[in-house]
């Protein structure tokens, strides 16, 4: 079946440091891709998305490009702040019949320091 | 404000006593639905509505009824609940199952069963 894999944290940065959060999918067909982020004892929010093959998704600083060659849909920050500690996750959207969900990688806890 | 509400926020409860976490969204989304998240496992999906009068099950249902009789609201009912249902709940919903919008979030239940 579909499914997402992405790294495994917990992450510690620094603030104004690069961020990467890799991510990559295993999906039949053309699904779409997100980035949620869960703040502590929130919801998820929806972060970014993109649709197709090439799409850019962004949103606050972060982007990610829907890479079909390599299945990943990365999630990269030029500079991150404090207020991006969170939780981290990716998703997929599962077209496959009789499925109708999203399906999410496992999350990445991301602490960003002063 | 467009939101989906999800109470109780807290809930401690003892096994076997039925219990009702409500949903409402203020949307008019077709489509809901509840996942629950536990460390280690990320989220997976219990139910999902695509609209009214229509339920179906996701990945790990057992345990775990719902109802779809108005389209704003989808509770999700634990007849007998186990200690194996200590979990954070969320209720999510979409305009409809297309597959690019993504979801909304609720804020969350934690249910504790002792």
């Amino acid at each position: 079946g579909n499914s997402v894999t992405q790294m495994e944290g917990p992450v510690t940065l620094s603030e104004e440091a690069f961020l990467t959060i890799n991510c990559t999918y295993t999906a039949t067909g053309y699904p779409s891709l997100f980035w949620y982020v869960q703040y502590p004892g929130e919801g998820l929010q929806l972060l970014l998305k993109a649709t197709k093959a090439d799409d850019k998704g962004s949103n606050k600083g972060f982007e990610a490009t829907y890479r079909k060659e390599t299945t990943s849909f990365h999630l990269e920050k030029g500079s991150v702040q404090v207020s991006d500690s969170a939780v981290y996750f990716c998703a997929l959207s599962d077209l496959e019949g009789g499925s109708e969900k999203l399906v999410f990688g496992k999350g990445m806890k991301l602490t960003v320091n002063p | 404000e467009a939101q989906v509400t999800q109470n109780p926020r807290y809930l401690i409860t003892v096994t076997g006593k039925k219990l009702t976490v409500t949903c409402s969204q203020n949307m008019n989304h077709e489509y809901m639905s509840w996942y629950r998240q536990d460390p280690g496992l990320g989220l997976r999906q219990i139910y999902y509505s695509m609209n009214v009068e229509v339920t179906d099950k996701g990945d790990v249902p057992e345990g775990y009824k719902v109802s779809r009789k108005e389209k704003r609201n989808f509770p999700l009912i634990l007849e007998s609940p186990s200690p194996n249902q200590t979990s954070l709940y969320f209720c999510a919903s979409s305009l409809r199952w297309t597959g690019v919008d993504g979801y909304t979030f609720g804020s969350g239940t934690r249910l504790t069963v002792v």
